[in-house]
């Protein structure tokens, strides 16, 4: 049972556009999200999060969505440079749960020059 | 400074065969995690630990056991391989237990292979 869904596996997008990653949640307890980003052989690194009680999240070039209604959390990368190609993965927790994260599958995002 | 570290990198070794992967972290967070990263690319947890508990993933076959010598380290005990155990493993930490930002911090994983 995946109770938090990227449903697609890659995107590729020309550098200085706009990079806009999806993330699905079926677990309405969820109330705190994140995003991860990974590079070949190393570990995830955090990159943002969002808590349930807000609905937009800013911090640089990166801007996290969420639509509680929905179950459906967005990442917005403005403007999209090289460096950002990465798996990017998305992560759901619950308050009071130890803090397990949940994580979708990934999404390998291509920035070309 | 590498804030979490895994040792090793790669391990290749032969179904049947007992193996620890050791896990250390530099930031002097509370809690320590495993997870596995499957042939799907899934995170999945498998424990998560401090110094006064252990919550174990109920998926995970008790062949799979943490062991924590002192709060900087978590390492990971896996008797009786098997094929379906080859995986990559993170380690990753923590600042806080059950509250406050849960943002973790990941070590660079180990890829086990068993033949």
């Amino acid at each position: 049972d995946q109770q938090v869904k990227q449903n697609s596996p890659s995107l590729s997008v020309q550098e200085g556009r706009i990079s806009i990653l999806n993330c699905d949640y079926t677990n309405s307890m969820f109330d705190y999200f994140l995003w991860y980003k990974k590079y070949p052989a190393e570990g995830p690194t955090f990159l943002i999060s969002i808590s349930s009680i807000k609905d937009k999240n800013e911090d640089g070039r990166f801007t996290v969505f969420l639509n509680k209604s929905a179950k459906h959390l967005s990442l917005h990368i403005v403007p999209s440079q090289p460096g950002d190609s990465a798996v990017y993965f998305c992560a759901a927790s619950v308050t009071g749960s130890a803090r397990q994260l949940t994580f979708g599958s990934g999404t390998q995002l291509t920035v070309l020059p | 400074d590498t804030a979490v570290s895994q040792t090793p990198k790669y391990l290749v070794t032969q179904m049947g065969n007992d193996k620890s992967i050791k896990c250390e972290q530099n930031l002097g967070h509370d809690t320590m995690y495993w997870y596995k990263q499957d042939s799907k690319k899934f995170l999945k947890i498998m424990f998560s630990y401090n110094n006064k508990e252990l919550i174990i993933n109920e998926t995970v076959p008790n062949r799979f056991s943490p062991k924590s010598p002192d709060k900087a380290h978590l390492n990971l005990h896996i008797n009786s391989l098997e094929l379906g155990d080859s995986a990559v493993y993170f380690c990753a930490s923590s600042r806080v237990w059950g509250g406050g930002l849960n943002e973790a911090f990941f070590g660079q994983g180990t890829r086990l292979t068993v033949v």
